[in-house]
């Protein structure tokens, strides 16, 4: 079993829609999550970061954390094209490291 | 500086050569941190340096890597006699530990490492 699993999709979104990604983990003593967002050809770069149960919004952006259930979902409202992308979730446990799941790959569809 | 800077963005290399890359992270980050992602991949650890301790070297993947930070600050990962299977973006980054907790990581642009 992998620490932190991903649905590498492609999920498919038509614009305007709510794109929602999901993302569970083993390690039940992680602190830190992390969603990252990658295009194509670039660097992640972080879009949300969520520390306890429950919700966070930031913009467009909500993210979901259930320490309980070890998942963490990234909701995208008022999806864009430019949100194409493939969204990484980072979770760390012990120490400083971040164990990242594969990736899931959306595409927001005019 | 403002961003993780990498140095080269790119570099081909012939099968058994080493290399070096380099990092630089952004100032007063202390911790430094090297992943490497393949096509269509995920990112994979491989170490990763905070402040003065002892690197965390449990992701290289053969005694061929080696990485080293220099006064806390630029880092430089080694690939000696380099394989096909070497060929990957080899990400650096770094972060800031607070008094409160812990920020995400910044990450540099990359290099792209091909080996023919």
């Amino acid at each position: 079993q992998k620490e932190v699993e991903q649905n590498s999709g492609p999920l498919s979104v038509p614009e305007g829609a709510i794109a929602s990604l999901n993302c569970t983990y083993s390690d039940r003593v992680s602190q830190s999550f992390f969603w990252y967002r990658q295009y194509s050809g670039k660097s992640p770069e972080l879009i949300m970061s969520i520390y306890s149960n429950g919700d966070k919004e930031d913009g467009r952006f909500t993210a979901q954390l259930n320490k309980a259930s070890q998942y963490v979902s990234l909701l995208i409202r008022d999806s864009q094209p430019s949100d194409s992308a493939t969204y990484l979730c980072a979770v760390k446990a012990a120490g400083n490291k971040l164990t990242f799941g594969g990736g899931t790959r959306v595409l927001v569809k005019p | 500086g403002a961003g993780v800077s990498q140095s080269p963005s790119n570099k081909v290399t012939e099968k058994g050569k080493d290399v070096e890359l380099r990092c630089d992270p952004i100032s007063g980050h202390t911790a430094l941190y090297w992943y490497r992602q393949s096509l269509g991949q995920g990112l994979e650890f491989l170490i990763y340096f905070q402040g003065n301790s002892a690197p965390d070297k449990s992701g290289l993947p053969s005694d061929r890597f080696s990485a080293e930070r220099t006064g806390g600050s630029v880092s430089t990962l080694t690939i000696q006699r380099t394989q096909q299977e070497d060929s990957a973006v080899y990400l650096c980054a770094s972060s800031e530990q607070t008094g409160t907790g812990y920020t995400g990581y910044t990450f540099g642009s990359g290099t792209r490492l091909t080996v023919v």
